[in-house]
């Protein structure tokens, strides 16, 4: 069975731009979170979707958003770029939101 | 809110040989979880071992084990017989356990980890 994928592997965008990065969960999850991790550093919690319904945020500004389709995937949002958002983000999907999480490769976003 | 510290930014091991990753954490719950994940170069996050924390038996899965001491909020990861392929970074991370709530994930720093052969 296929793991967690996520799309795209790399992206260099501007600041200013917005970027939507994409996540489809392990077949039959339904859970999926997303978590931002700058270099050197733990992931942080942005967000965690669960049927389609938001779960839970973390501390990140409205530019930031996401949604779950009636598939289980999901996409990550972000608005007017900072060159503060450079980082990896991070998916991860469970069978239910208090399983475990197993995590997709991540997206390496660069803000130039 | 819960809080995951690991205080040893690297450690180095010899192949073959036991080391220990510390790890403590703060949280006012009873019932939580707690994890170690690896992230070698390749940036994957792995899942290495998982433990509930109304379980008093230490999680063991193949050459990883914990101690887990819920009373001092410590979990700790060893690794027996070191391999180069356990070379990569270490999170602890803490989840909360009630179902339906929002059940993230948080992570500390991490550890460096390198087995030198």
């Amino acid at each position: 069975d296929a793991g967690v994928t996520q799309s795209p592997t790399h992206l260099i965008k501007t600041r200013g731009q917005h970027v939507t990065l994409r996540c489809s969960p392990i077949s039959g999850h339904k859970s999926v979170s997303w978590y931002q991790q700058v270099l050197g550093q733990g992931p942080q919690f942005i967000f965690q979707y669960y049927e389609k319904e938001e779960r839970g945020r973390g501390n990140f500004p409205d530019r930031f958003s996401a949604r779950q389709f009636p598939n289980y995937s999901s996409e990550l949002n972000v608005n007017a770029l900072l060159l503060g958002d450079s980082a990896l983000y991070l998916c991860a999907s469970s069978l239910e939101s208090n399983q475990p999480q197993h995590f997709g490769d991540g997206t390496r976003l660069s803000i130039l | 809110a819960q809080t995951v510290t690991q205080s040893q930014p690297e450690m180095s091991v010899q192949e073959a040989e036991t080391v220990t990753l510390s790890c403590t954490y703060d949280t006012s719950e009873n019932n939580y979880y707690l994890f170690w994940y690896k992230q070698p170069p390749s940036r994957q996050m792995i899942l290495v071992i998982r433990q509930e924390a109304y379980k008093q038996q230490n999680a063991t899965e193949n050459r990883f084990s914990v101690n887990f001491q819920k009373a001092a909020k410590s979990f700790s990861l060893k690794i027996s017989d070191s391999q180069l392929g356990d070379t990569a970074m270490y999170f602890c991370a803490f989840m909360g356990s009630f179902t339906g709530a929002n059940s993230k994930l948080t992570f500390g720093k991490g550890i460096t980890l390198s087995v030198r052969p």
